[in-house]
C-alpha cells in the first residue's frame, strides 16, 4: 500500500481561485513527519512546510495554509488567491521515526494556474 | 548560504558508456540522500549515507549503479554501463542530522539521458 497518496495527479486553476490540494498517509509509527516540497518548471525541489504528528495546529504563511488532521491520515494544503508562479508540481512527503530520516514521497500533484 | 550543489546538471550519454554524478551537500550536514525521478516512478530513495557511511543501499537498482562518499563535502553515483532507462533526473540532498523529521534539502537535479 502507499504511504502517501496524492489522488490529485493534476489540477487546473484560473489566477485569483483558491485551490486544495489533497495528502493522504498511512503510517504505524506515532512519532512522524510530514513535508510539502514544490518543484517548479525549472525543476528544482523546494522545501515549503515540515509538520510533526504532535502539532495538530494549522499553518499560514502569506497564501499558502497546512491543514493536518490525523483523524482522516490528511495534510491539505491550500493556495488562496492562486498566481501563475505557483504553477508546479507539489509534493506530499512522510518522514517516519522508525525509518530515520528517509522521506517518502506521494506521486504529485502538477498544479497549472491560469492568468 | 550554498545549498546543494550537483554537477553535471545535464548529461546526455550513449548506451554503455560510464556515467558519475556529482554532489557536494551543504556545509555541516550529516545525512545525504541520493534519489532518482521518473514519470513512472516518482521519487525514489536509492541510498542515503550518515558520516560518510552507506546506511541504505536497497533502492540501488541493480549492480551497474554505485555510490560512494569519500569524505563530508562531496559524493557520487556512477552508472556504469549506462541503459536508456537509466534516463531521469538524479537528486542528491541532505540533512544536519539522521534523525526522523530533520529537513531534507534538495540540490538541482542532475538531468540524464541515455541514447
Amino acid at each position: 500500500a502507499q504511504k502517501v497518496t496524492q489522488a490529485q495527479t493534476e489540477i487546473s486553476v484560473v489566477e485569483k481561485e483558491d485551490v486544495t490540494l489533497d495528502c493522504v498517509y498511512e503510517t504505524r509509527d506515532t512519532t512522524y513527519y510530514l513535508f510539502w516540497y514544490k518543484q517548479p518548471p525549472s525543476g528544482e525541489l523546494v522545501f515549503l512546510i515540515r509538520r510533526n504528528s504532535f502539532d495538530e495546529q494549522n499553518e499560514i504563511s502569506g497564501r499558502y495554509s497546512w491543514n493536518f488532521q490525523k483523524s482522516t491520515s490528511s495534510f491539505n494544503f491550500t493556495i488562496t488567491a492562486s498566481q501563475v508562479v505557483d504553477s508546479a508540481v507539489y509534493f506530499c512527503a512522510l518522514s517516519e521515526e522508525s525509518a530515520g530520516n528517509m522521506l517518502t514521497f506521494g506521486g504529485g500533484t502538477r498544479l497549472m494556474v491560469k492568468p | 548560504d550554498a545549498g546543494v550543489i550537483q554537477s553535471p546538471r545535464h548529461e546526455v550519454t550513449e548506451m554503455g558508456q560510464e556515467v558519475t554524478l556529482r554532489c557536494k551537500p551543504i556545509s555541516g550536514h550529516n545525512s545525504l540522500f541520493w534519489y532518482r525521478q521518473t514519470m513512472m516512478r516518482g521519487l525514489e530513495l536509492l541510498i542515503y549515507f550518515n558520516n560518510n557511511v552507506p546506511i541504505d543501499d536497497s533502492g540501488m537498482p541493480e549492480d551497474r549503479f554505485s555510490a560512494k562518499m569519500p569524505n563530508a563535502s562531496f559524493s557520487t553515483l556512477k552508472i556504469q554501463p549506462s541503459e536508456p532507462r537509466d534516463s531521469a533526473v538524479y537528486f542528491c540532498a541532505s540533512s544536519a542530522r539522521q534523525v526522523a523529521g530533520n529537513t531534507i534539502y534538495f540540490g538541482e537535479g542532475s538531468w540524464l539521458t541515455v541514447v
